[in-house]
Order: structure tokens, then C-alpha cells, then sequence
């Protein structure tokens, strides 16, 4: 399979600022969605963006989508200690499943 | 409460060994994943399952067996082949069945198991 790409791999910030994560991938997708996870634990869904959609929101997420680059982005806006964690994007289309390789956010109090 | 539970948290393999994961899910979900992640690394697709008595083999499924007796339960065995199964591995369910409306559908995850070789 070709993996998606993320960027940065890792990324520091202080409580209460923006954290932005970008998305790469190859092939043409259906949908793409957004997965955190903690340390040691499963993956958690937090939002999903369809191919004939550009933004979404849910609470403090946002989540944009330009098919023509290929890539999407996470922001992640007044940042909190508890947002600490890996974030993944999964590309899907027909028959395929593609996880990006994580950006690791820390979150200082 | 629904859910997905991966047992035991932590195995251990001697060389030679097989090994079985399990997972179980009470969610009613018709799709059951197994992925493996390193350290470090996003997560690749070992076998999937839409439906009972029915599954399909992911990017990585060499050295890897799976059984779908059941709706609710999904085990991995880690055989002896796979030379290198040391790895974190996460077990996954979505609603429907069929491609592509499962990849559509958001994945719950257990909490996975951690493997080591002795």
C-alpha cells in the first residue's frame, strides 16, 4: 500500500495555542478521517471529511481537504495539556485503506 | 457500555511459537480489521473481514492467520513464519459490510496487544 504522509512528525506548542498537522497521500480517496491516539492505547475517531467536501468543524477541530493536492489538514485551536497525544489521518477508497504515519503532538502546560 | 477488547494487553513468544490475539466486540459491527504498529510508524492493514465466515488478506498478512467463526469475534494467530512479530497490534470494527461503505465508516479500536519475542 502507499502510505500516507504526515507532517511534521513531531510538533511542541504551549497550552492554549493552535497546533496544525498535515496530511499527504498518493492515491485518489473517497474520504479521509482524523484518529488520535494516546500512548499505549487504540486509536480514537475524531472526524471525518468526504471527498466533495473542503472544511469541517467539530468543536475544536478543523479539518480541511484540497483533492487537487492531495492533502489535508488538522488544526487544533486553544490547545490543551490533554491534547497530548499521536494524531493519524486513514485515506480511504474502494478496496484500500492507507494510514498516514502520525505527528506526535506535545502539549506543555 | 459497547466496545472492543483486545486480550492479553501483553504476550510473549518464544521462538517457533504461534500465538493468537484475541479480539471481541459487542458492537454488532459486520467489519472486524487487524492492523500492526511500530514504534513510531502509522498502522498497516494484516487481514480484514466484512462478514462470517468471510476475510481478506491486508498489505502484510504473510506470516499472519485469521479465523471469522463468529460475528462478535475476530482472533490473530502470529505464526511461527512471521520473523519479525514484534510489534504493537490493534484490532478494529466498523458498521456495514462491503467495500466501499466500510472504508467509509469511522473504525473503533481496542486497545490493542503488545507483542514480544522472547
Amino acid at each position: 500500500s502507499q502510505q500516507g504522509e504526515e507532517d511534521p512528525q513531531a510538533l511542541s506548542i504551549q497550552e492554549g495555542e493552535n497546533a496544525t498537522m498535515n496530511c499527504s497521500y498518493k492515491t485518489s480517496i473517497n474520504n479521509l478521517q482524523w484518529y488520535r491516539q494516546n500512548s499505549g492505547r487504540g486509536l480514537v475517531h475524531l472526524i471525518l471529511i468526504r471527498s466533495n467536501e473542503r472544511e469541517k468543524h467539530s468543536g475544536r477541530l478543523r479539518v480541511t481537504l484540497d483533492t487537487s493536492k492531495k492533502s489535508s489538514s488538522l488544526l487544533i485551536t486553544a490547545s490543551r495539556a490533554a491534547d497530548t497525544a499521536s494524531y493519524f489521518c486513514l485515506g480511504s477508497n474502494t478496496g484500500k485503506l492507507i494510514f498516514g504515519q502520525g505527528t506526535t503532538l506535545q502539549v506543555k502546560p | 457500555d459497547g466496545g472492543i477488547t483486545q486480550s492479553p494487553k501483553y504476550l510473549f513468544r518464544k521462538e517457533g511459537q504461534n500465538v493468537t490475539l484475541s479480539c471481541e466486540q459487542n458492537l454488532n459491527h459486520d467489519a472486524m480489521y487487524w492492523y500492526r504498529q511500530d514504534p513510531g510508524q502509522g498502522l498497516r492493514l494484516i487481514y480484514y473481514s466484512q462478514i462470517v465466515n468471510d476475510f481478506q488478506k491486508g498489505d502484510i498478512a504473510e506470516g499472519y492467520s485469521v479465523s471469522r467463526e463468529k460475528k462478535e469475534s475476530f482472533p490473530l494467530t502470529v505464526t511461527s513464519a512471521q520473523k519479525n512479530p514484534t510489534a504493537f497490534y490493534l484490532c478494529a470494527s466498523s458498521i456495514p459490510r462491503g467495500w466501499p461503505r466500510a472504508s467509509n465508516q469511522p473504525q473503533h479500536f481496542g486497545d490493542g496487544t503488545r507483542l514480544s519475542i522472547l
